[in-house]
């Protein structure tokens, strides 16, 4: 069974700092997605990473795979408030032959950037 | 482009009651799914459709959640009788499955349920 495992589950940053939230996975999956959720929304996706050393850039943000240690990062530079919000890492549970989209879910990690 | 819809936003119920929450994805899009999430929680996969086909259902507590695909497009998720354990937000999602970018889940606002 696929286990997919986030730390740290909860993140208190100052704007302005850098932090690195991690996303561990236990079997082979080439296909990684991150995806930020504000409270009472629903999920919106940031990043898709379809390849061991893919590393990709939004703002803020950058993600990178590693597939051989099943390693997920999201990088956050010099943090603004409007980044506080759940972020979540899924792994892609894709069977041979059948379409993507079957994801197990990290716990998520909840950040909040003050002041 | 229009989102996932849902509906409805929002459903109280005492358990032991039924609910059906009601999807439609974004156009063209082949591959449909719902999601369970616990306050607190990455959601979980309950059912995946292709088309009007079922892919996987392994995750769907058969005994009270039923779901179905009318024409490829649409969905309902359907749960009798309710218990307070399912008390969630249900969400659906959908995907343009074959394309460069397929796996890539696009997900609507959620149905909350709180079960009493």
């Amino acid at each position: 069974e696929l286990k997919v495992e986030q730390n740290p589950l909860f993140l208190s940053m100052q704007e302005g700092k850098n932090y690195t939230i991690y996303c561990n996975y236990s079997t082979t999956s080439d296909r990684l997605y991150w995806y930020r959720q504000d409270p009472g929304k629903s999920l919106e996706s940031l990043f898709v990473l379809l390849s061991n050393g893919a590393v990709k850039q939004e703002g803020r943000l950058m993600a990178s795979l590693d597939t051989k240690a099943r390693l997920s990062t999201l990088h956050i530079t010099a943090a603004v408030h409007d980044l506080s919000a759940t972020y979540f890492c899924a792994v892609d549970n894709q069977l041979a032959g059948t379409s993507y989209g079957k994801l197990t879910f990290g716990q998520g990690t909840i950040l909040t950037v003050h002041p | 482009e229009a989102g996932v819809a849902q509906s409805p936003r929002y459903k109280i119920i005492e358990k032991r009651q039924s609910v059906a929450f009601w999807c439609n994805p974004i156009s063209g899009h082949a591959t449909l799914y719902w999601y369970q999430q616990i306050l607190g929680q990455g959601p979980k996969l309950l059912i995946q459709f292709q088309n009007n086909g079922v892919v996987d259902d392994s995750q769907l507590p058969k005994d009270r959640f039923s779901a179905e695909r009318l024409k490829g497009v649409d969905s309902t998720l359907k749960i009798q009788p309710a218990k307070l354990e399912d008390s969630a937000v249900y969400l659906c999602a959908s995907s343009l499955a074959g394309a460069k970018r397929a796996g890539e889940l696009f997900f609507g606002e959620g149905s909350r349920l709180t079960v009493l």
